[in-house]
């Protein structure tokens, strides 16, 4: 069966310019988290959805980041006017429920110039 | 706040020892335990999950042990082979709230052939 994916893989965007990430969970997975690796920071936690509840939004890093989920299933991460220190991987995971295990993404490696 | 250390940071041994990767968290009052193997360039792979209520794990060559109470777990490798070289991760579920998972920054782990 079809795992997490995220796309895009790669997101190269110039300082101050807005992305979106996309990650599509596994199906039938009500849990959806975002994570942030940067190099030599480790895994970070952002954010986490449970079936269209409304997320708790303050592990973001600051309120450049959004995030949304819709219908339960897809979620995308919005970074606005992106900044040096945003550049990391950004990392997918869903679980079957709260606390489940976690299957991650392959993630998306953002850099920003 | 909890966090996560894990000892090593790296770690080289000769094919076919067999090998213990410690992993400590401050806040002993978890849900579970998570052990997790990146490839570089890749996402994470779900290793065993630990309940708090459970003291070991086991899943082929892996077993996973937790010792809750002095906030602790070992993540023993028998036999090692070369496929195993990968960055090994411990993260908890902390037990209140509704947050994603703590991650300690990893064990690099080089198994020479």
């Amino acid at each position: 069966g079809a795992g997490v994916s995220q796309s895009p893989s790669n997101k190269v965007t110039e300082k101050g310019k807005d992305v979106e990430l996309r990650c599509d969970p596994i199906s039938g997975h009500t849990a959806l988290y975002w994570y942030r690796q940067s190099l030599g920071q480790g895994l970070e936690f952002l954010i986490y959805f449970q079936g269209n509840s409304a997320p708790d939004k303050s592990g973001l890093p600051s309120d450049r980041f959004s995030a949304e989920r819709t219908g339960g299933s897809v979620s995308t991460l919005t970074i606005q006017r992106t900044q040096q220190e945003d550049s990391a991987v950004y990392l997918c995971a869903s679980s079957f429920a709260e606390r489940d295990s976690e299957f991650f993404g392959p993630g998306t490696r953002l850099t920003v110039l | 706040k909890q966090e996560v250390t894990q000892i090593p940071a790296a770690l080289s041994v000769p094919e076919g020892e067999n090998l213990v990767l410690n992993c400590s968290f401050t806040d002993s009052a978890i849900y579970n335990l998570q052990w997790f193997r990146q490839d570089p360039g890749k996402g994470l792979t779900s290793l065993l999950l630990i309940q708090s209520s459970q003291r070991e794990q086991t899943s082929g060559r892996l077993n996973a042990s937790l010792d809750k109470s002095s906030g602790r777990s070992t993540l023993y490798i028998a036999a090692s082979q070369p496929g195993d070289s990968a960055t090994y991760l411990c993260a908890v579920h902390s037990g209140g709230g509704a947050d994603g998972l703590t991650f300690g920054k990893g064990t690099h782990l080089i198994i020479q052939p």
